[in-house]
């Protein structure tokens, strides 16, 4: 399953709400997406799985929707921590799972 | 607390050998999906291999053949060898936990692999 997310970069302001686009190629069985944060020299974090479940410790600013081969990330108001890079991630009937390219959130 | 950490990356020749090695604590790595995740330089995230809790093992197209998982139950360590390597697999490697198959909810800081001669 091919991921694609748009856009590829997003330029936005503290406190803007942030939307990032995730489509694949088929649909992806029982919304099995995940999405994750990277920041410059860091290992990505986990976000969001099951399209829509915040993992641990992530704050409610955060969320996920979507089914089928659409699925958004938002972010409803950006703090200055959330500016990064953003991938979706497929796990559905079996590997290889998928990653999609990734969206730059930077400051406008 | 759960933790990951990666070591045996560096500088290898086209052709050659390497293995990677991931040590886990706070958890148990028998039980769970262990992966291993790749990122080349100033690109993006790619799943490169998984050994599930049953020790079924799992590799990206880009990898089969030449890289093999497996894990140490008793040392609680996962491994990652790499042999015929290409440049294009130049990148930092990451060991990642799985959870129910497929998300990663924890990742190791990664050990950077270079491919050149």
């Amino acid at each position: 399953i091919v991921l694609t997310q748009s856009p590829g970069t997003l330029s936005l302001s503290p406190g803007d709400r942030a939307t990032l686009s995730c489509r694949a190629s088929e649909s992806v069985s029982t919304a099995y997406v995940a999405w994750y944060q990277q920041k410059p020299g860091q290992a990505p974090r986990l976000l969001i799985f099951g399209a829509s479940y915040r993992a641990t410790g992530i704050p409610d600013r955060f969320s996920g929707s979507g089914s089928g081969t659409q699925f958004t990330l938002t972010i409803s108001r950006l703090e200055p921590e959330d500016f990064a890079v953003y991938y979706c991630q497929q796990y559905g009937s079996s590997p290889p799972w998928t990653f999609g390219q990734g969206t730059k959130v930077e400051i406008k | 607390e759960v933790h990951l950490v990666e070591s045996g990356g560096g500088l290898i020749q086209p052709g050659g050998s390497l293995r990677l090695s991931c040590a886990g604590s706070g958890f148990n790595v028998s039980r769970d999906f262990m992966n291993w995740v790749r990122q080349a330089p100033g690109k993006g995230l790619e799943w490169v291999s998984l050994v599930s809790y049953l020790g079924t093992t799992y590799y990206a197209d880009s990898v089969k053949g030449r890289f093999t998982i497996s894990r140490d139950n008793s040392k609680n360590m996962v491994y990652l060898q790499m042999d015929s390597l290409r440049a294009e697999d130049t990148a930092v490697y990451y060991c990642a936990r799985g959870r129910f198959r497929g998300y990663f909810d924890s990742w190791g800081q990664g050990t950077l692999v270079t491919v050149s001669s």
